[in-house]
């Protein structure tokens, strides 16, 4: 079974602050996809990144970078210079992949709720 | 905006009751995919379609149903309410079933009452 972990339940820090988002997650399967949402208090859930499996190189939009180490089943979120408008819950989320019957099928860790302080 | 639609926003009902709440994908996607939010739950993936199938299914209950129509709508019916079943509904589409990005609705807030 698959599982995602985001230990930290709540996090909050001034504004300005770097800040990191951990996740770790366990699958068997070697194809995979991990996410990373955003939850505002408006309550839509926004898509921030896609990671596939096979794919280890590091990505940085812009304030927002994401480190994806297979070899600890981690996928951290880290916000470079947080603001007030990062203040949100956001979501790890593994999905399986490939042509198995479970292809698509999400779970997502509990979430971690930041709040970012003027 | 992501351009999938639910409709109603909000739904408020009684214990027993049964409701049906409704999802229209983005333009070209052929995937939906249900979840429910609840507080005690989080965020739990139901059931998804393709293209008119099932594709595959989580955590959904027996009183719980769904369906994908051939203009690639989709329908969340859930009956026989319990309290326990309030909860934010979303529903999330993507081109294909496992590869590609899923794009969330603005959900449906069911209350049982």
């Amino acid at each position: 079974a698959q599982k995602v972990t985001q230990a930290q339940t709540e996090i909050s820090v001034v504004e300005k602050e770097d800040v990191t988002l951990d996740c770790v997650y366990e699958t068997r399967d070697t194809t995979y996809y991990l996410f990373w949402y955003k939850q505002p208090p408006s309550g839509e859930l926004v898509f921030l990144i896609r990671r596939n499996s096979f794919d280890e190189q590091n990505e940085i939009s812009g304030r927002y970078s994401w480190n994806f180490q297979k070899s600890t089943s981690s996928f951290n979120f880290t916000i470079t210079a947080s603001q007030v408008v990062d203040s949100a819950v956001y979501f790890c989320a593994l999905s399986e992949a490939g042509y198995n019957t479970n292809a698509g099928k999400s779970t997502f860790g509990d979430g971690t709720t930041l709040t970012v302080k003027p | 905006d992501s351009g999938v639609t639910q409709t109603p926003k909000h739904l408020i009902t009684a214990t027993g009751q049964r409701v049906t709440l409704r999802c229209s994908p983005r333009s070209g996607d052929l995937s939906v995919y249900w979840y429910q939010q609840s507080l005690d739950q989080g965020l739990q993936f139901l059931i998804q379609y393709y293209n008119g199938e099932e594709r595959a299914k989580g955590n959904i209950l027996e009183r719980f149903s769904a369906q994908q129509f051939p203009d690639l709508h989709s329908e969340l019916n859930l009956s026989s309410l319990e309290l326990g079943d309030s909860a934010l509904y979303f529903c999330a589409s993507s081109a294909r079933p496992a590869t590609d990005t899923q794009y969330f609705g603005p959900g449906t807030r069911l209350t049982v009452l």
